[in-house]
């Protein structure tokens, strides 16, 4: 079945730890994007990409990177800048073009947590 | 820069009940696209349905239609008869500029169905 994975599950980061969540997608989907969410909160936009090897920075992109080398795959990297990493990080996926037969597919997320 | 505002942050609804989410959502673009999602207590994502700004008729999709009204800028989810399963974080966001521009995501409502 076609789908996104994130991987892992749950994570957990000691102090001045970089981490990196892992998203893959075999939807043939061209855009990725990464959200973060806060207990009782929207998502808000963390990074996206359109194409391979090309990404932008979202509303929120401090103290996180990604990199998109394949077009399956667009791992969010945590860094020690991030001082309030602690959410819930969804990964999507989705054509160029959003539309009516055309939505985000989401990944399960991945639960980060302060050690 | 759009904007999706959802005033609701919690609603009840009896079982077997019609429940309607409010959206409202703020853009300069003439063409654009209006989502809802549904995000149950184990945290993905599933996308219910889709209304583009020049449809003639209201979105439906089974027991979801989408209430649209392009003048006052609302676009409010309508569950038909609630089963407890609809219990979940709903979703309205917004793409503008014809489908290529990235998401908006409002804050959410969460809705419990009373059986």
């Amino acid at each position: 079945d076609g789908g996104i994975t994130q991987s892992p599950k749950y994570l957990f980061r000691k102090e001045g730890q970089n981490v990196t969540l892992s998203c893959e997608q075999n939807l043939n989907h061209d855009a990725m994007y990464w959200y973060r969410q806060d207990p009782g909160q929207g998502l808000r936009l963390i990074y996206y990409s359109q194409i391979v090897n090309d990404f932008q920075k979202g509303d929120i992109a401090e103290g996180y990177s990604v990199s998109r080398e394949k077009k399956e795959s667009f791992p969010l990297t945590v860094t020690s800048a991030q001082k309030n990493p602690t959410a819930f990080y969804l990964c999507a996926s989705s054509f160029r073009r959003q539309g009516r037969n055309q939505p985000q597919h989401f990944g399960d997320g991945t639960r980060l947590s302060i050690l | 820069a759009q904007k999706i505002t959802q005033t609701q942050p919690g609603m009840f609804v009896q079982e077997k009940e019609a429940v309607t989410l409010d959206c409202t959502y703020d853009t300069s673009d003439p063409s654009y696209g209006l989502f809802w999602y549904k995000q149950p207590s184990s945290g993905e994502m599933i996308f219910l349905i889709y209304q583009g700004s020049y449809d003639q008729q209201n979105a439906t999709e089974g027991r979801y239609s989408l209430n649209f009204q392009k003048a006052r800028k609302s676009a409010n989810l309508v569950i038909s008869a609630s089963q407890l399963g609809d219990s979940a974080m709903y979703f309205c966001a917004m793409n503008p500029s014809g489908g290529y521009q990235k998401v908006t995501f409002g804050t959410g409502t969460k809705l419990q169905v009373i059986p």
